[in-house]
């Protein structure tokens, strides 16, 4: 069974620093896709970035992007130039088309 | 192009009762998959239907169950609610067919159900 674990339960940073969320997963599968979500008050889980895991490039969207390290089975999400907008629950997520695995979030508060 | 539609978004039941839940997927989008979103934590996969047939289930018990039409939207029924199924619902929709995006889901904002 596939288990995704975020060891850090709350962060805070001030505007405009960069933060980085960690995420672990285990799976036996070879070929797979992760996933960070985020979930702000008004609970809609909104897409920040995907890894497809056979790729090695590291994943980037604007101001967000991974570092994939498929070996350690580690994918931690940086946020460079946080804005008080980027304050979320933040969801890590193992699968695909058919069935999504999450961790237990983490809740990431920008200051001003 | 609207997005994944839930309603209600709020529920209030008691216990024993039935509830339904229902999801229009986004757009273009074939494949409609229910989680359970207890407070504080992450989502749990309930079930996924594609094809109007459920193609693959969580670890939840038969009182949830589950239906899709042939406009790809769906519904999610739990029967003989229990306090423990208080929780927010998501739906998320995809794509299974031939080209596209097949790996993404898409959430709506939501069903909380609270069970009295």
């Amino acid at each position: 069974a596939q288990t995704v674990t975020q060891s850090q339960p709350e962060m805070s940073v001030q505007e405009a620093e960069t933060v980085t969320l960690s995420c672990t997963y285990d799976t036996s599968e070879n070929n797979y896709y992760l996933f960070w979500y985020k979930q702000p008050p008004s609970r809609q889980m909104i897409l920040v970035i995907r890894q497809e895991a056979y790729k090695q490039q590291n994943a980037t969207e604007n101001r967000f992007s991974v570092n994939f390290q498929k070996a350690a089975k580690s994918f931690s999400l940086k946020i460079s130039d946080s804005q008080l907008g980027d304050t979320a629950m933040y969801f890590c997520a193992f699968g695909g088309a058919q069935k999504l695995v999450f961790g237990q979030g983490t809740r990431l508060t920008i200051n001003p | 192009d609207a997005g994944v539609t839930q309603s209600p978004t709020h529920l209030i039941k008691t216990r024993g009762q039935q509830v339904t839940l229902r999801c229009s997927p986004k757009s273009g989008h074939d494949t409609v998959s229910w989680y359970q979103q207890a407070l504080g934590q992450g989502p749990q996969f309930i079930f996924q239907y594609y094809e109007e047939e459920e193609r693959q289930r969580g670890n939840f018990p038969d009182r949830f169950s589950g239906h899709q039409f042939p406009n790809y939207s769906s519904e999610l029924n739990v029967n003989a609610l229990l306090l423990g199924d208080s929780a927010l619902y998501l739906c998320a929709s995809g794509w299974r067919g031939p080209g596209g995006t097949k790996n993404i889901q898409y959430f709506g904002a939501g069903t909380r159900l609270s069970v009295l």
